[in-house]
This record gives C-alpha cells, sequence and structure tokens, in this order.
C-alpha cells in the first residue's frame, strides 16, 4: 500500500525567509510525486510533479522539489517567500505503473509573517 | 484546457438521508476520484474509477457508494448521513493515474 506523511500540520516562516515543507512516502516502487497547492477558498492546483530523470523538479512561483529515493523524501523548498505563499500545501504519490490510485498527504499550512 | 463541475456546491442533508453528489468533467480523462477533505486530515481517497463503468474502493470506501454510468461522469452517494458531519467532498479527473485535476468541491453539512 502507498501512503505519505507530512509532518509538519503548521509553519509560520517570516517573508523573505527560506522554506521547506517536509514529505516522505511510503511506496515499493519508483513513484510518481506531487505537490498541490490549496489558496484560501480555491480549488486544488497542481505545483510540480516528478516522474523520471532529474531528481530537482522546478514548478511555478519559484518553488522545487527533490526527490531523494534513498530516503522516500520529496521535500519543497522555495528560495524567499512571498506572503501571498500562504496556503494548504499537499505531497501526493502514484504508482508509474498506472494502477491510478493517487494518494496524498493530511496536509501543511503555511502562513507567512511580514 | 477543461473543466470539472461539481453539483450542487452546498448540501444540507438529515440524519440517515441518503444524498447523492454530482461530478462531470470534459477533459476527455480515463480515469475519475472521488476524495474527502476534512480539516487536519487532508484528503482521503473514496472511490475512483478508471474507465465507465468501473469502480475501485478508495481507503475511505465504507458508507459510500458510487457510479461511473459515462467516461465523463462520475457520481458519489452517501448512503446514511451522519449526524453533525461536515466535509468537502472533491472530485478529480487524471490521464491514467498522473496529473489530478480538481474539481471547486461539494460542502456537507449534515444537521
Amino acid at each position: 500500500a502507498q501512503s505519505v506523511t507530512q509532518p509538519d500540520a503548521r509553519v509560520t516562516v517570516s517573508e523573505g525567509a527560506s522554506l521547506q515543507l517536509r514529505c516522505k512516502y511510503s511506496y515499493s516502487g519508483t513513484p510518481y510525486l506531487f505537490w498541490y497547492v490549496q489558496y484560501p477558498r480555491q480549488g486544488l492546483q497542481l505545483l510540480l510533479k516528478y516522474y523520471s530523470g532529474d531528481p530537482v523538479v522546478q514548478g511555478v512561483n519559484g518553488f522545487e522539489a527533490e526527490f531523494i529515493k534513498s530516503n522516500s523524501s520529496f521535500h519543497l523548498r522555495k528560495a524567499s517567500v512571498h506572503w501571498s505563499d500562504s496556503a494548504v500545501y499537499f505531497c501526493a504519490v502514484s504508482a508509474n505503473y498506472g494502477n491510478e490510485k493517487i494518494t496524498f498527504g493530511a496536509g501543511t499550512k503555511l502562513t507567512i509573517k511580514p | 484546457g477543461g473543466i470539472i463541475t461539481q453539483t450542487p456546491k452546498f448540501l444540507i442533508g438529515q440524519e440517515g438521508q441518503k444524498l447523492t453528489l454530482k461530478c462531470q468533467q470534459n477533459f476527455n480523462h480515463d480515469t475519475m476520484y472521488w476524495y474527502r477533505q476534512d480539516s487536519g486530515k487532508g484528503l482521503r481517497l473514496i472511490y475512483y474509477s478508471i474507465t465507465e463503468n468501473d469502480l475501485q474502493k478508495g481507503d475511505l470506501s465504507e458508507g459510500y457508494d458510487a457510479s461511473r454510468e459515462k467516461k465523463s461522469s462520475f457520481s458519489l452517494t452517501v448512503t446514511s448521513a451522519q449526524k453533525n458531519e461536515m466535509a468537502v467532498f472533491l472530485c478529480a479527473s487524471s490521464p491514467r493515474g498522473v496529473e489530478v485535476f480538481f474539481g471547486k468541491g461539494t460542502r456537507l453539512t449534515v444537521v
């Protein structure tokens, strides 16, 4: 069975500071990995995805994530956060052979301090 | 581009009532999903369907039924609404298990 753990339910960061949101997954094979963002009163939007190749993937708005297979991790990073980055961030995993079950973590609520 | 339309946007039901939520997508995606979003618990998969007339149980299928009679539509039924239940139900679709596209949700309140 596949699963995702986001150990930090809430993270607060000062504007302009760097950010890391943690994600650990459990899956026996090589996964597809995703980060989604949910802004207040909006639907979920894809931030970035990893399928294969370069383990560091770039997303929208300066976000990136690194797939570390040995650690079963896919942490999200941003060098300098902006107040508009305040949102809930979800990590997700699916099998790479198309069984098509996509499992999400519990989410991390990010608050940016002025 | 495409869109996922969920109806209704808000649903108020009574305890024990059977309630149906509907979802339509015009992406022509094969796979569709129903997730439940509760505060602090993230998104939990209820049912998914990889093609017309297919149904696969997710991690939270107890208390729900689903139906996929057409490729473009996927409905979810709460078989017996629980008192004081509040949650957002999200429909999504995907081209064969990669990148998921979400609807805006149906917010359920049970009185």
